[in-house]
């Protein structure tokens, strides 16, 4: 299966520790974006990334929020000292080029802080 | 003004109906357009993509009216499995926009 993978699937964390989000791009493409989505809310940008740098992390909380592409490995979005307004669905997308193309999302990570 | 913009719904229609959504967006250097559905928990997938001569595939047709800055994706002869919410994306920088979706619910 070529498609976007991300893991785990569901994280369960209490309140004050971390939480590490895991993404595989598709065969092929170089740029990632981070989405957070809420119930019954839409897709919220958080991060966009191509291999080893931050592009635009304009809509990533400023703080306990961090994100990295690096040159070998999966792209990790970290969120530390979680709080319970953490909890969401997390997606990651990949797509072969800038917002012009296409993007493909992974299943998501869905994040329960307790 | 939000970037972009639906009727959040439900459009609750019959199976065999024919539905259209639209998506307004604020951007006019928006350069690319895409339609996705997003199953209950699940993630979106992408439906098709909006150019500028429009484009079909099967019973789904999107249209592009750039003068008035809307999309629109036609549905026709609704099923049951196309129940799904419906999300509308507008690109014209590196950060596609997404609007927050229409729910469509096909019943018998």
């Amino acid at each position: 299966n070529a498609g976007v993978m991300q893991n785990p699937r569901h994280l369960v964390r209490r309140r004050g520790q971390e939480a590490r989000l895991r993404c595989s791009p598709m065969k092929g493409h170089s740029h990632v974006y981070w989405y957070r989505q809420l119930p019954e809310e839409g897709l919220k940008f958080m991060v966009y990334l191509q291999k080893e740098n931050i592009i635009d992390e304009s809509g990533m909380p400023k703080e306990r929020f961090s994100a990295e592409f690096p040159k070998e490995g999966p792209s990790i979005l970290r969120i530390q000292q979680v709080v319970r307004g953490d909890s969401a669905a997390y997606f990651c997308a990949s797509s072969l080029g800038q917002g012009w193309y296409e993007q493909y999302f992974g299943p998501g990570t869905r994040l329960t802080v307790t | 003004r939000k970037e972009v913009e639906q009727d959040p719904g439900p459009f609750n229609v019959p199976e065999g109906a024919t539905v259209a959504f639209n998506c307004t967006y604020s951007n006019s250097a928006s350069q690319s357009f895409f339609w996705y559905r997003q199953d209950c928990r699940k993630e979106p997938k992408l439906l098709m993509s909006v150019y500028s001569s429009g484009n079909e595939d099967g019973r789904f047709t999107a249209q592009l009216n750039r003068a008035s800055q809307y999309i629109s994706l036609l549905i026709r002869d609704s099923k049951l499995s196309d129940s799904a919410t419906y999300l509308c994306a507008s690109g014209g920088s590196y950060i596609p926009t997404f609007g927050r979706g229409t729910s469509l619910i096909v019943h018998p």
